[in-house]
């Protein structure tokens, strides 16, 4: 299983662009790269997964280089409401398969 | 949107008290799964199932704890003699229609406090 590094916690402003970045040397082939976000006293949230490259939906961006070992997750314009707490997994997308979290970003938005 | 849902969001108990967290995942969903998360740690996995059985655990999920579908909707988790160290929030989720990104859905998790 890829072990994942990213920063403990990172201060923003309401409407600048957060970025954080996952270090994962060792992921696999098969390995997907996912984050879910978690609001205090909340179960984790699936925002986004991806491969290579980069992946955009209406919440994230998700950044890949080629050599993978590495991703950033990219919230644009910020708000209060994305205070939370932001994990970066790795892992076969397949289904059943367990999640397995870190310690994730502790991400605090301030007016 | 359709979402998992858990009940009670808050349950104490004495130790050595047996407690039954229920969980309702997304109907169609397959796979459903149990984690837990301590206070100030980490998420933790404790155990997934699937077509009425378990797939996995994890060393958290010793034989003080039992997982059941009695039915086409619920999903509970049994601890049977609850320990101090048990304290903690209890996330169900579930995942896996055909065609579907994997992603697991979880519930708002139920508060458990053992005194």
């Amino acid at each position: 299983l890829a072990k994942t590094t990213q920063p403990i916690s990172m201060d923003s402003y309401e409407g600048q662009e957060v970025n954080i970045t996952c270090s994962h040397n060792n992921i696999a082939t098969n390995d997907y790269i996912t984050w879910y976000q978690q609001f205090p006293s909340q179960g984790p949230r699936f925002i986004i997964q991806g491969y290579k490259t980069k992946v955009t939906n209406e919440v994230a961006s998700l950044f890949i280089p080629a050599d993978r070992k590495s991703s950033t997750l990219s919230l644009p314009r910020v708000s209060l409401s994305d205070t939370a707490v932001y994990y970066c997994l790795v892992g076969e997308r397949a289904a059943g398969n367990k999640l397995t979290f870190g310690g994730g970003t502790r991400v605090l938005v301030k007016p | 949107e359709p979402e998992v849902t858990q009940t009670p969001s808050h349950q104490v108990t004495q130790m050595g008290q047996e407690v039954i967290l229920r969980c309702v995942p997304i109907s169609n969903h397959l796979y459903f799964y149990w984690y837990r998360q301590i206070l100030g740690q980490k998420v933790e996995f404790l155990v997934s199932f699937y077509n009425n059985e378990i797939s996995e655990k994890s060393e958290i999920f010793d034989d003080q704890f039992s997982v059941e579908r009695p039915d086409g909707s619920n999903f509970t988790l049994k601890i049977r003699s609850t320990k101090l160290e048990d304290s903690a929030m209890y996330f169900c989720a579930s995942s896996y229609i055909a065609g579907s990104s994997y992603e697991q859905y979880f519930g708002p998790g139920t508060r458990l406090t053992v005194t």
